[in-house]
């Protein structure tokens, strides 16, 4: 079975210019997460989500930043008027239903490169 | 606030050397706690994991870990490094309620001589 996708792989844009970031959870996991990892750093919590519940957003550094889940499956990340420190590795992770604990799968990353 | 420090940012081992990666996390209850290894260009893979009971776990690739609670420690070891090992391994910290919003350390790289 396949594992969890993302794409693109590299994405390099420019200041001020809006990216979208996708990911292709495994069939079936309910559960979908984003992550980031720059430079130095450990990963990042970005956004939570679960079933057709409200998304947890507590993660987002600003209102630049939105994600959607559409059908319950696939998930896009968008930043809007990117900055240069958006630049850093992007995970997206799923897991089944977190009735207790689910080990979460993750993704191969969005390398996002901001000019 | 929750924190999970990895003090070392790199490391070399001489293959067929034990390894020992520390691990200490901050936080309000005893967390469940993870190693994940991340090879060049790969996702996050899952190596172990601490739910609770016996504080030695044994993971994939011959990888364990033991969980101290007195020292807040979650170190990772292998008895005999290969040069395959060679990558970045996280180690995390998540709630043992609720969904698993984890908390990363910072990473340590592995670099594995010969």
């Amino acid at each position: 079975g396949a594992g969890v996708s993302q794409s693109p792989s590299n994405k390099v844009t420019e200041k001020g210019k809006d990216v979208e970031l996708r990911c292709d959870p495994i069939s079936g996991h309910t559960a979908l997460y984003w992550y980031r990892q720059s430079l130095g750093q450990g990963l990042e919590f970005l956004i939570y989500f679960q079933g057709n519940s409200a998304p947890d957003k507590s993660g987002l550094p600003s209102d630049r930043f939105s994600a959607e889940r559409t059908g319950g499956s696939v998930s896009t990340l968008t930043i809007q008027r990117t900055q240069q420190e958006d630049s850093a590795v992007y995970l997206c992770a799923s897991s089944l239903d977190p009735g207790g604990y689910n080990e979460q799968f993750f993704g191969p990353g969005t390398r996002l490169t901001v000019l | 606030a929750q924190s999970v420090t990895q003090p070392d940012i790199h490391i070399t081992v001489s293959e067929g050397a034990s390894l020992e990666l520390r691990c200490n996390y901050s936080y309000g209850a005893t967390p469940y706690l993870f190693w994940y290894v991340q090879s060049p260009g790969q996702g996050l893979q899952l190596l172990l994991k601490y739910f609770s009971g016996d504080t030695l776990v044994q993971g994939i690739k011959g990888f364990e870990a033991e969980f101290k609670r007195s020292q807040s420690s979650f170190n990772l070891r292998k008895p005999s490094v290969h040069w395959s090992d060679a990558a970045e391994y996280f180690c995390a910290a998540g709630p043992n309620t609720g969904f698993q919003k984890l908390v990363f350390g910072t990473g340590t790289r592995l670099l594995v001589s010969p």
